[in-house]
């Protein structure tokens, strides 16, 4: 069936290098995706979001890159500081549902002091 | 900031007792959506709701389960019949719009004994 999955469960990386979390994803038809920050114990926290009809979303520090003609999404993130420690989801959505979102397998990011 | 909040935080039930996990979506929001994630493993989806009925639900969301929106405030995920396999987190989310991002609440942590 069409899902959503990660490439590496775990990333360990320096404070103050750039991450790069990668998700590959297989539905087609889907036009919108988010990147979901998770800290034990809580509730996935948003990133940032891109529309299928974007190749590339800036944030404060965060960097999404949609690839529609491989079904890549990446989430760059840069300086990573200790706070950025979590596990990272990526999510999309079908453009023909509600709203309902389908989640990958998340990669914990751990960065070292 | 506004906030999904979900009570209770831990809800322990023995197996076969019905528990009813209840949700404040923002007030704005008209999408309401309840997810799970069982210990380790991805956020999946159960169930949207809009305009008072379901919108669209997942394979996962039978019979045992139900919504309801009982006044203009509150957003509630009742299962029947408890299973240990129902043993998870349930996050609440809401969204303004079918398109936009969805925020989540900080889950209640299910444990059925």
């Amino acid at each position: 069936g069409e899902s959503v999955g990660l490439h590496l469960p775990t990333l360990s990386v320096q404070e103050g290098d750039n991450s790069i979390i990668n998700c590959a994803y297989s539905n087609s038809a889907s036009d919108y995706f988010i990147w979901y920050k998770q800290e034990s114990g809580k509730g996935p926290q948003f990133i940032i979001d891109i529309r299928s009809n974007m190749d590339k979303r800036q944030g404060q520090r965060v960097t999404v890159l949609l690839n529609k003609t491989v079904k890549h999404l990446s989430l760059q993130i840069a300086a990573t500081q200790p706070g950025d420690s979590a596990v990272y989801f990526c999510a999309e959505r079908d453009r023909g549902s509600q709203g309902n979102l389908i989640f990958g397998k998340g990669t914990k990011l751990s960065v070292k002091p | 900031e506004p906030e999904v909040t979900q009570t209770p935080s831990h809800q322990v039930t023995q197996m076969g007792q019905e528990v009813i996990l209840r949700c404040v979506p923002i007030s704005n929001h008209l999408y309401f959506y309840w997810y799970r994630q069982i210990l380790g493993q991805k956020v999946e989806f159960l169930v949207s709701f809009y305009n008072n009925e379901i919108s669209e639900k997942s394979e996962i969301f039978d019979d045992q389960f139900s919504v309801e929106r009982p006044d203009g405030s509150n957003f509630t995920l009742k299962i029947r019949s408890t299973k240990l396999e129902d043993s998870a987190m349930y996050f609440c989310a809401s969204s303004e719009a079918r398109g936009s991002e969805a925020f989540f609440g900080q889950g209640t942590r299910l444990t059925v004994v």
